[in-house]
């Protein structure tokens, strides 16, 4: 089977710009989560989302959207880009059991969004 | 709210020795924590888990993790390290009242010298 996909996979915008990324879990994963890392740091999560709702957000801006299709594939949408968002952005899928505090996060490559 | 500290940004060993990489971290609930490896330029991967149950957790490659719920930690352990294991690795901290939101350290760099 193949694992999480991301597109694009690297990206440059310029400030003020929106970017939208996007991603397609492994067949079968109900759940998709998006972190933002920043060189240096670990992930920090932005959204998760579970059977096409929001089941968790982290404390981004509400430039920061999100949503999940039927399919379960899933974009990331940013507004009104800052330079402060240049950063690997990771997709994560789960089997999504239902109980997601338990679920293994199976991570795709991320795209890497540089804002000038 | 929950927090995960990992205290050492860099962990040196010789090929063939044992390595740690160190983990604590803070929960309001029940913890369920989560060891990651990063290769430059790649997502992360998941190495081992604990969920509950043996509070020595075996992973893959030959990782091993032990939890420890009085001294709230989580450090991940190999007996002989080979220089393939160099990469940078995540632990990731869960907490049954935060709707499994993950909370990830920012990361331990591990070089197997030869």
């Amino acid at each position: 089977d193949a694992g999480v996909t991301q597109s694009p996979t690297h990206l440059i915008k310029t400030r003020g710009q929106h970017v939208t990324l996007r991603c397609s879990p492994i067949s079968g994963h109900k759940s998709v989560s998006w972190y933002q890392q920043v060189l240096g740091q670990g992930p920090q999560f932005i959204f998760q989302y579970y059977e096409k709702e929001e089941r968790g957000r982290g404390n981004f801006p509400d430039r920061f959207s999100a949503r999940q299709f039927p399919n379960y594939s899933s974009e990331l949408n940013v507004n009104a880009l800052l330079l402060g968002d240049s950063a690997l952005y990771l997709c994560a899928s789960s089997p999504g059991t239902g109980v997601l505090v338990t679920d293994t996060q199976y991570f795709g490559p991320g795209t890497r969004l540089t804002v000038l | 709210a929950q927090s995960v500290a990992q205290p050492e940004d860099q962990v040196n060993v010789a090929e063939g020795n044992p390595l740690t990489v160190k983990c604590t971290y803070s929960v309001s609930g029940n913890p369920y924590l989560f060891w990651y490896v990063q290769y430059p330029n790649r997502g992360l991967q998941v190495l081992l888990k604990y969920i509950t149950g043996d509070n020595l957790v075996k992973g893959s490659y030959g990782f091993e993790a032990e939890f420890n719920k009085s001294q709230t930690s989580f450090h991940l352990k190999k007996p002989s390290a080979l220089v393939s294991d160099s990469a940078l690795y995540f632990c990731d901290v869960r907490d049954d009242t935060n709707a499994g939101k993950s909370t990830f350290g920012d990361g331990t760099t591990l070089t197997v010298k030869p």
